[in-house]
């Protein structure tokens, strides 16, 4: 079984700022997980991923995540926000063998110029 | 390439109408999957399959049937709608089930 948990409901953060987005996940054997951003009105759409191998994972538009296997976290991070950024940000999770993906409820990202 | 289509963009039934949802790809992925988001609540998966034939249920199934007979399409019947159904559906796809998930536009489902 998995579950995937983000415990922030919005993330406010000023343009320029750093950004982090919390995920942690419970997930038997060797985690599979995964970033995705929703704009409104769209589907969403893939940052990044973490399988195995580097804990630190990049992804596009300037996106990375640290895996930490201790805390059983996968924090979504950015050096400095734009106020594109504003979005739906969702943290998924599966592992090894395992066909259902898992997703965190959701972060709204809100960046104020 | 398209990547994965859904129809229609949005729908309104009344309760006990039958619907069908409609999702393509055009990747040749053998992995398919359908998803209902709803406010606070994320995504939560409804059926899957990882491939022609081959389907399994999520962790919201009821209310719910799918088939896949080719590798391309993947619809999601709704036998008797409830207002409980009310929901945005998305339709993905990827290579493996463990694998990057490439998402639909989705479908804007109301039941009155």
């Amino acid at each position: 079984a998995q579950s995937v948990a983000q415990p922030e409901d919005q993330v406010n953060v000023a343009e320029g700022n750093p950004l982090t987005v919390k995920c942690t996940y419970s997930v038997s054997g060797n985690p599979y997980l995964f970033w995705y951003v929703q704009y409104p009105n769209r589907g969403l759409q893939f940052l990044l991923k973490y399988i195995t191998g580097d804990n630190l994972v990049k992804g596009s538009y300037g996106f990375e995540a640290e895996f930490n296997k201790s805390q059983t976290s996968f924090h979504l991070k950015k050096p400095s926000a734009l106020v594109s950024d504003s979005a739906l940000y969702f943290c998924a999770g599966t592992y090894y063998g395992n066909n259902r993906l898992a997703f965190g409820k959701g972060n709204q990202v809100v960046v104020i110029p | 390439n398209a990547g994965v289509t859904q129809t229609p963009k949005f729908q309104v039934l009344k309760t006990g109408q039958s619907m069908t949802l409609q999702c393509a790809q055009d990747m040749n992925h053998e992995y398919m999957s359908w998803y209902r988001q709803d406010p606070g609540m994320g995504l939560r998966l409804i059926h899957y399959s990882v491939g022609a034939g081959i389907t399994d249920q999520g962790e919201v199934p009821n209310g719910y049937n799918v088939s896949r007979s080719t590798t391309e399409d993947f619809p999601l019947r709704l036998l008797s709608a409830a207002p409980s159904q009310t929901s945005v559906y998305f339709c993905a796809s990827s290579w493996k089930g463990t694998e990057t998930q490439y998402f639909g536009p989705g479908t804007r489902l109301l039941v009155l």
